[in-house]
């Protein structure tokens, strides 16, 4: 089965350091593999995905992840963060393109960006 | 671009009465999905259509949910009768070609559900 995971509830980084919030994935095959972020009392807002190809993807708001296939990881990375990118971050996964290949979400990663 | 709309925002309700949310997807999009957001399970799928047919309801928790979409512009959720465990935050979600090509979703701002 698929799954994903958030190891940390929280990431705490100053404002103009780099940030890093790391997902990992398990699938029987190739992932797809999905980045959102959520504002209070707002939906989730798509930010990036890797789908295949060059494994640094570029995001909106000058977010990007890296897939490591080795590592199973895709952690979502941004080089000089913003008061403004404090959100709760999700990342996903899907493990195939089929109807019934579901986006599995992990817990969730709660960034706060002090100024 | 408008986006998919969910109504109400927020609904407070007693237990035991019926409750419906409600979603309008983006113009076009051929895949609707049904998100429940809680603390302590995170986000769960609930059911998704892709041209208003029901493709997957596993994930429904009981016999007390149920979803419709008579057309490619509306879907309900229904719960009867309600209870304070399915107090929650309900997203629907839609997305253009989600089974062939993994377009994103994109959410609705949600109805936060209080059931008393």
């Amino acid at each position: 089965a698929q799954s994903v995971a958030q190891p940390e509830d929280q990431v705490n980084v100053a404002e103009g350091n780099p940030l890093t919030v790391k997902c990992t994935y398990s699938v029987s095959g190739n992932p797809y593999l999905f980045w959102y972020v959520q504002y209070p009392n707002r939906g989730l807002q798509f930010l990036l995905k890797y789908i295949t190809g060059d494994n640094l993807v570029k995001g909106s708001y000058g977010f990007e992840a890296e897939f490591n296939k080795s590592q199973t990881s895709f952690h979502l990375k941004k080089p000089s963060a913003l008061v403004s990118d404090s959100a709760l971050y999700f990342c996903a996964v899907r493990a195939g393109a089929l109807d019934t290949d579901k986006l599995i979400f992990g817990t969730g990663t709660r960034l706060q960006v002090f100024p | 671009d408008a986006g998919v709309i969910q109504s109400p925002r927020h609904e407070v309700t007693e237990m035991g009465q019926e409750v419906t949310l409600r979603c309008k997807p983006i113009s076009g999009h051929d895949y609707l999905f049904w998100y429940r957001q809680t603390m302590m399970r995170g986000l769960e799928l609930l059911i998704y259509f892709n041209n208003n047919v029901p493709i997957d309801d596993s994930g429904m928790p009981e016999d007390r949910f149920s979803a419709k979409m008579p057309n490619a512009s509306f879907s309900t959720l229904k719960i009867q009768p309600s209870e304070p465990r399915d107090s929650a935050v309900y997203f629907c979600a839609s997305s253009l070609l989600w089974g062939v090509s993994n377009q994103p979703q994109h959410f609705g701002d949600g109805t936060r559900l209080s059931i008393l």
